[in-house]
């Protein structure tokens, strides 16, 4: 078990690009949450994942975030047309949740996002 | 609506006291509660968790936390600091039948040497 991973940690980008961020959940965990977390907040909750279906958007998940799950193993989350308020840490975690039961979940170093 | 209150935004304990951080819950059902830990730039470990059974749990680090139905709190404890727990700390609360968590606007604890 090597925990949650994400790449990469930092990224700097100008807005109006394009970002893609990488989470490697824990192997077998069959739930994948994002969130995105900003300096003296708690993380906000954007999307998870059930295996390789997206589940549940935040409304904070504007058109120009959208995350996937091929296959149910990584998940990948992109930002179109970056602007400045999207700098922030995006937090990816994991859990297995079997049915019925509350899950816990477990994340990732996270990847701080800063747009300039 | 749900939500999770941290009333002290900052802590400051002198290495070797203890130590108390208040999480309160507004939640009408039974909630799934957890404590995290976050240090500067890094992801968030948890602590420990309460989802049934004893209302006392023990965490690492020599964490316990204590879920009291009444008051609607979930506070964690540490009957002696260390340098090494300066961090901001985290309550959060699972509801809903996704069990989606809810955070406070955590704590920062600062430890005097």
């Amino acid at each position: 078990d090597t925990g949650v991973s994400q790449n990469p940690r930092h990224k700097i980008t100008k807005r109006g690009q394009n970002v893609t961020f990488r989470c490697d959940p824990i192997s077998e965990h069959n739930r994948l949450y994002w969130y995105r977390q900003t300096l003296g907040q708690g993380p906000e909750f954007l999307t998870y994942f059930q295996n390789e279906a997206q589940l549940e958007k935040s409304r904070l998940l504007s058109d120009r975030f959208s995350a996937e799950r091929p296959k149910g193993s990584f998940s990948t989350l992109e930002i179109q047309r970056t602007e400045q308020g999207d700098s922030a840490m995006y937090l990816c975690a994991s859990s297995f949740r079997p049915a019925g039961a509350a899950d816990t979940q477990y994340f990732g170093p996270g990847t701080r996002l800063t747009v300039l | 609506a749900q939500s999770v209150t941290q009333p002290d935004i900052h802590i400051t304990v002198s290495e070797g006291a203890s130590l108390e951080l208040r999480c309160n819950y507004s939640y009408g059902a039974t909630p799934y509660l957890f404590w995290y830990v976050q240090s500067p730039g890094q992801g968030l470990q948890l602590l420990l968790k309460y989802f049934s059974g004893d209302t006392l749990v023990q965490g690492i680090k020599g964490f316990e936390a204590e879920f009291k139905r009444s008051q609607s709190s979930f506070n964690l404890r540490k009957p002696s600091v260390h340098w090494s727990d300066a961090a901001e700390y985290f309550c959060a609360v699972g509801e809903g039948s996704n069990y989606q968590l809810i955070w406070g606007a955590g704590t920062k604890l600062i430890i005097k040497p």
